[in-house]
Order: structure tokens, then C-alpha cells, then sequence
């Protein structure tokens, strides 16, 4: 166990819909960072949040959005999901705002269906 | 072009081979380089870093930094099964404003 809590595992859903998915940081990490994982692109970054506030942006699509509440969970909301956004999504933390650690700890993921 | 490329394999070796896994790049501001390692239904664990150029080594494993062929390698001596995975290099400027990962390379390392 990474320490890094994500939550559902799996999610099958319709085109057209929304969901939320849920990260929770390592104990005393305040970084977090959402990636999507294909296999065709790998890993892409998407977005990270430190302390609560948006610190960088990568390649994140305007129907995705996301925070980081005060617990310092955060939460990836993606919208007008099409087949496309059927791939791995994970979190990430760290306990700095820059990576002077040299990495991250991931989550397991989470796997998104789209039908 | 990607900002880093990686053979994504698979790469299928008997046990106790020595493996190499590469990656090259574009951006001569990369100083810190990274090797995680992805096991099936998991997320990516660090391996090893290094920051420039040179080598590290850690046990069975050995990375490689060729910053003026933009080329990084990971060995791996005395493979054994458990080291089935993915690695993914991954690369980043020395402000660390974003990390950027390779596809990934499969390995299979056969008993």
C-alpha cells in the first residue's frame, strides 16, 4: 500500500455523463497530482494542486476540472465523457510543491469504462 | 515528436539475463532523470534517480545518463521474474515544473 488512497477502483459509465473521481494524499503530503495513463500516449499529466490551490497545468481538457479540499483530498470531475476517456487515471502525491524528492507516490488508479 | 521516447516492447528475457531498457529525448533542460516501475493493475513505484549525467547504481540495477547523446538507460543484472513489469523512464527541467514520462517498456522475465 502506497499511502495514496483512490477511490472507485473501477467505473463504468455512460457517454455523455459525469463523474468524480477521488484521491486522498499520502500522510502529510500536500501535493497532489492527477495523470491519465493510455497506451498509446502513457502517462499524461493533467493537473496538480498544493495546499488547495491550482500550482500547474498540463494537458487537461476544459470538460475536466478538479480541486483540493482543506482535508487535502482532492477530487477530478470529468464531464461530457465520450469513449476516449476510457483510460487509467491516477493521483499522485508528494509532500513539497516541487518534486525535490525526485517523485511521486502514486495511487493504484482508477480505471474509467465509458459505453 | 514526444518530448521523450521509449520502446514499449515487450522485451522477453529468461531469468537471470541482463536487460537494458533505453530512453532517448528532446529537451537538453532535463537534468533529473527517473526509472519507475509498474506492476500489472498498480501504480508506477520509483526506482531510481540520477541528476545529470553519469551512472547510479543501486543492486541489481544501474542507471545511465548520456546527456549529450540525450540518452538515458536502466540495466538490470541477474533478472529475475519479479521484475516482470513496466518502467517508465520519466524526466524532468531542474525547477521540476513538470515531470514527463515515457510509454513504458513491458518486460517479461521468463523462469
Amino acid at each position: 500500500d502506497s499511502g495514496v488512497t483512490q477511490t472507485p477502483k473501477h467505473l463504468i459509465t455512460a457517454t455523455g455523463q459525469r463523474v468524480t473521481l477521488r484521491c486522498s494524499p499520502r500522510s502529510g503530503d500536500l501535493s497532489v497530482y492527477w495523470y491519465q495513463q493510455s497506451l498509446d500516449q502513457g502517462l499524461q499529466f493533467l493537473i496538480q494542486y498544493y495546499n488547495g490551490e491550482e500550482r500547474a497545468k498540463g494537458n487537461i481538457l476544459e470538460r475536466f476540472s478538479a480541486q483540493q479540499f482543506p482535508d487535502l483530498h482532492s477530487e477530478l470531475n470529468l464531464s461530457s465523457l465520450e469513449l476516449g476517456d476510457s483510460v487509467l487515471y491516477f493521483c499522485a502525491s508528494s509532500v513539497g510543491d516541487r518534486l525535490y524528492n525526485y517523485g511521486y507516490t502514486f495511487g493504484s488508479g482508477t480505471r474509467l469504462t465509458v459505453v | 515528436q514526444k518530448e521523450v521516447e521509449q520502446d514499449p516492447g515487450p522485451l522477453s528475457v529468461p531469468e537471470g539475463a541482463i536487460v537494458s531498457l533505453n530512453c532517448t529525448y528532446s529537451n537538453s533542460a532535463f537534468q533529473y532523470f527517473m526509472w519507475y516501475r509498474q506492476y500489472s493493475r498498480k501504480g508506477p513505484e520509483l526506482l531510481m534517480y540520477t541528476y545529470s549525467s553519469g551512472n547510479k547504481e543501486d543492486g541489481r540495477f544501474t542507471a545511465q545518463v548520456d546527456k549529450s547523446s540525450k540518452y538515458i538507460s536502466l540495466f538490470i543484472r541477474d533478472s529475475q521474474p519479479s521484475d516482470s513489469a513496466t518502467y517508465l523512464c520519466a524526466m524532468s527541467d531542474r525547477n521540476f515544473n513538470k515531470f514527463y514520462f515515457g510509454s513504458g517498456t513491458k518486460l517479461n522475465v521468463k523462469p
